[in-house]
């Protein structure tokens, strides 16, 4: 069993550059997350999807766009990088939402120079 | 303003006592109470839940304790193993949650 998947695992960009993450499921979850960790910190919401074509904000949204356009993919789109979009990017699926747990992919480890 | 708060960035215990973790939060309106654990480079997995109904739930080794009227929820381990070495996220919401910045438990052999 897959579970979630993120691709890549690892990047470097230059600032001003764009990139899009990328995360499928297969469990055919409806909820689906993106969050990021900076060192020493928790993990800040940035943007949500409850379902295929309905997505909206979590607590970091700026700089960052989504799509949710199938059940499987949620990609994160980050616009004209910033140093301070530096971070781990994880995403995660529910069945039906937070309180059934997350199951999260392993994380895309981000840095903008 | 951190709504989930976990006071101790680490804490070390002996293999085969107990560990307790503990976490505060603000939102008296949150559901739901979680615990994650997670190991370096990999994504954080879901340990044990508890509703803001409940104020006990029990998982093998791993109980959890809500709290209500102190605002606070604590996770005991016992016995510790060495494997239990990890960060350890309180997270809380419903929809959606919102995580704690974490304690590392080391449990030594």
């Amino acid at each position: 069993n897959a579970g979630v998947t993120q691709t890549p695992k690892f990047r470097i960009l230059k600032i001003g550059q764009s990139m899009t993450l990328q995360c499928t499921q297969d469990m055919n979850h409806n909820y689906m997350y993106w969050y990021r960790q900076d060192p020493g910190m928790g993990l800040k919401l940035i943007y949500y999807s409850v379902g295929a074509g309905i997505t909206d904000k979590g607590e970091v949204p700026n700089g960052y766009n989504v799509s949710r356009s199938t059940t499987e993919d949620f990609p994160l789109r980050l616009e004209l990088a910033a140093p301070s979009q530096t971070s781990v990017y994880f995403c995660a699926s529910s069945l039906r939402g937070g309180n059934y747990g997350y199951t999260f992919g392993s994380g895309t480890r981000l840095t903008v120079v | 303003d951190q709504q989930v708060k976990q006071n101790s960035p680490s804490l070390s215990v002996q293999e085969g006592r107990i560990s307790i973790l503990n976490c505060d939060y603000t939102n008296s309106m949150f559901d739901y109470f979680l615990w994650y654990k997670k190991y370096p480079a990999e994504g954080p997995t879901f340990l044990i839940s508890i509703s803001s109904i409940k104020d006990k739930n029990e998982d093998g080794r791993f109980t959890v304790f809500l709290n209500k009227s102190a605002k606070h929820l604590s996770l005991h381990i016992v016995p510790s193993q060495p494997g239990d070495s990890a960060v350890y996220f309180c997270a809380a919401g419903s929809e959606k949650l919102v995580f704690g910045k974490g304690t590392k438990l080391t449990v030594n052999p």
